[in-house]
């Protein structure tokens, strides 16, 4: 079946500590995305990336760090600079701007 | 003002109910209209797309585009305790961004 897979589903990170989380689709997408959602808050972009090797920033991208090296792969980084972390992160894809865009289960990341 | 504007809720409605949800959006570049339906700790589920006004039907959910008022909702005919969730409508106005509202949850009671 056709998807976008996130993991871990829970990740818990410590003070100081740079975590990656995983997205892979494969659903032949151009375009894909990273959002974060907080309680009573929209879905804000963190980055995107329209085609491989190639991304932009979107509205919250301090702390956080990408790479496209692959069509089906688009990783976030949460380094240690980004100040409050916590918070449910969701990939998603479309097949190209404008069109519906798909979003993966999330991951859910917790600094302890 | 936020560019999209949604009633967080909840909303309370008996099985079987018809489900009337809204967003009204201040952009009037807006093409582009989708509804997601996400429940506790899932990813948003995409429901509906739509790129003109007029309304759009897909089996119980029926999306609506006003853009001279700058309003979409999304219907929902015999609604289910199923449809329990947080409904999220997004807009994009041709570009890389989907702007979000925060959601509308939904209790569909037995």
């Amino acid at each position: 079946d056709g998807g976008i897979t996130q993991s871990p589903k829970y990740l818990f990170r410590k003070e100081g500590q740079n975590v990656t989380l995983s997205c892979e689709q494969n659903l032949n997408h151009d375009a894909m995305y990273w959002y974060r959602q907080d309680p009573g808050q929209g879905l804000r972009l963190i980055y995107y990336s329209q085609i491989v090797n190639d991304f932009q920033k979107g509205d919250i991208a301090e702390g956080y760090s990408v790479s496209r090296e692959k069509k089906e792969s688009f990783p976030l980084t949460v380094t240690s600079a980004q100040k409050n972390p916590t918070a449910f992160y969701l990939c998603a894809s479309s097949q190209v701007m404008n069109t519906e865009a798909f979003f993966g289960q999330g991951t859910r990341l917790t600094v302890v | 003002q936020k560019e999209v504007e949604q009633d967080p809720g909840p909303l309370s409605v008996p099985e079987g109910a018809i489900v009337s949800l809204n967003c009204t959006y201040s952009n009037s570049a807006f093409q582009y209209f989708m509804w997601y339906r996400q429940y506790s700790r899932k990813g948003p589920e995409l429901l509906m797309y739509t790129y003109s006004s007029g309304n759009k039907e897909d089996g119980r959910f029926t999306a609506q585009v006003d853009k001279s008022s700058k309003y979409i909702s999304l219907f929902i005919r015999d609604s289910q305790p199923s449809d329990s969730a947080t409904y999220l409508c997004a807009m994009s106005a041709g570009t890389y961004k989907y702007i979000f509202g925060t959601g509308t949850r939904l209790k569909v009671l037995a």
